[in-house]
Parts: structure tokens; sequence; C-alpha cells
């Protein structure tokens, strides 16, 4: 497996625009986690998924993010409108429940920079 | 302006010597923990985990401690390489417990080795 698949890798985007990140998670996961990592807050949970359902949005800052998972193998994080303060790495993981543990796979991220 | 960053704790250890990463985690339900290391760069990766019903545990070069007395985790690795260098985070679970399906992550602690 290829592992956790994030894309785009960086996006620079203008202050207003939407910007949509995307995950595909290791097969046959069962749960998928979006976080943020800054400086100001380290790694913070914003949302997470089991069975392509939301559970726990508690993270999610605003009105302006939402996240889907249409399917098991694809998810979305949508900023809309984006603000420079939503500058950070998006990192989406996945885990499988069944497993000896729950440990979360890491994609390699997004760098989003919002001017 | 002026940003204020997170001030991660560094710890600096020469080549060949042990290392210890320390971790105070918050919920007393957590049940399950994990230590991540992320590399400049990339999304973090899974080193090692513990459950809560043992104290110990052992893996290639590093080793886990757990004190729930006190709620404090604790990475060790011998041997420390130039290749062990990135920030390492300790995250908590209760999913065992059925408190929690949410990985929390500490701030993390970054370790440099030198020659």
């Amino acid at each position: 497996d290829a592992g956790v698949i994030q894309s785009p890798r960086h996006e620079v985007t203008e202050m207003g625009q939407e910007v949509t990140l995307r995950c595909k998670p290791i097969s046959g996961h069962d749960y998928l986690f979006w976080y943020r990592q800054t400086m100001m807050r380290g790694l913070e949970l914003l949302i997470y998924f089991n069975n392509n359902v939301p559970i726990d949005d508690s993270g999610m800052p605003e009105d302006r993010f939402s996240a889907k998972m249409p399917n098991a193998s694809f998810s979305t994080l949508k900023i809309q409108p984006s603000e420079p303060r939503d500058s950070a790495v998006y990192f989406c993981a996945s885990s499988f429940s069944a497993a000896g543990g729950p440990e979360a796979f890491f994609g390699q991220g997004t760098r989003l920079t919002v001017v | 302006g002026e940003s204020v960053g997170l001030h991660l704790p560094t710890l600096s250890v020469q080549e060949g010597d042990n290392s210890i990463i320390n971790c105070a985690y918050s919920n007393s339900a957590s049940d399950y923990f994990i230590w991540y290391k992320q590399e400049s760069g990339k999304g973090p990766q899974f080193i090692i985990d513990i459950r809560s019903n043992m104290d110990k545990r052992q893996g290639q070069r590093v080793t886990v401690l757990l004190n729930k007395t006190v709620k404090h985790l604790s990475l060790q690795i011998a041997a420390t390489q130039p290749g062990d260098s990135a920030v390492y985070f300790c995250a908590e679970n209760g999913r065992f417990t059925g408190n929690t399906d949410k990985l929390i992550f500490g701030t993390g602690t970054r370790l440099q080795v030198f020659p």
C-alpha cells in the first residue's frame, strides 16, 4: 500500500478563495482524521470519521471549515473563504480499529499558505 | 506582526548516547499511548505504543515507560543516531475503554543529535 496520500502537497492561495484539500486513506482503514499543525498551536485534531461518518468535529475552527467523506477511499477538507490565519500544514491520517492498536498512519501533509 | 510560536523543549545528545524524552498526559481515562517521530517536512511516523495495562514495552532501540500514577510517559532511545534527530510527540487515546476514538497529541520535544 502506498500509505495515506494527500494532495496537493503545497497550496498557495489568496485570501477569500476556496481551498480544497484531499486525502486517500490506507485501504481497509475505517478511521480517518484531519489534523492541522502550526507553530502557534502544535498538532490539533480538527475532525475524524469512522466508517465514513463524521464522529467529532469539535476541533473545526469555525463554519468556514467543512469536511466530507463520500466513500471509504476519499475525504476532503474545504476552507471557504480562506484567511491568512488558516496558513498551516494540514495532515490526514487513517487507522484500522481492529488492528493491534489504534495507531494512525499519517500522510505527508498539505502546506497551505493564504496570502 | 510579531508571532509567538510554541517553545518546543529541545533535547541535545551526542551520537551514541541514550536519549530520554518525557511526556505528561492529561486524561486519566486514556488507556492507549503512542510515540510518534516527525522529521522535517514529513508527517508524524509511528514509533511504538503501549496500553495502560503495561508499564514498559520495548522495541528496536526504543523503550516506552508508562507511569499511570503520575500520568507520565517516557521514550528511551538507545545509542542515539543522527537519523533520530526529529520532533517526538506522545499521543493518548481512550478507545479501549470506550471513552473516545480521538488521538490527542502533546506539544512535542525536539531531539538534536550531534556528532
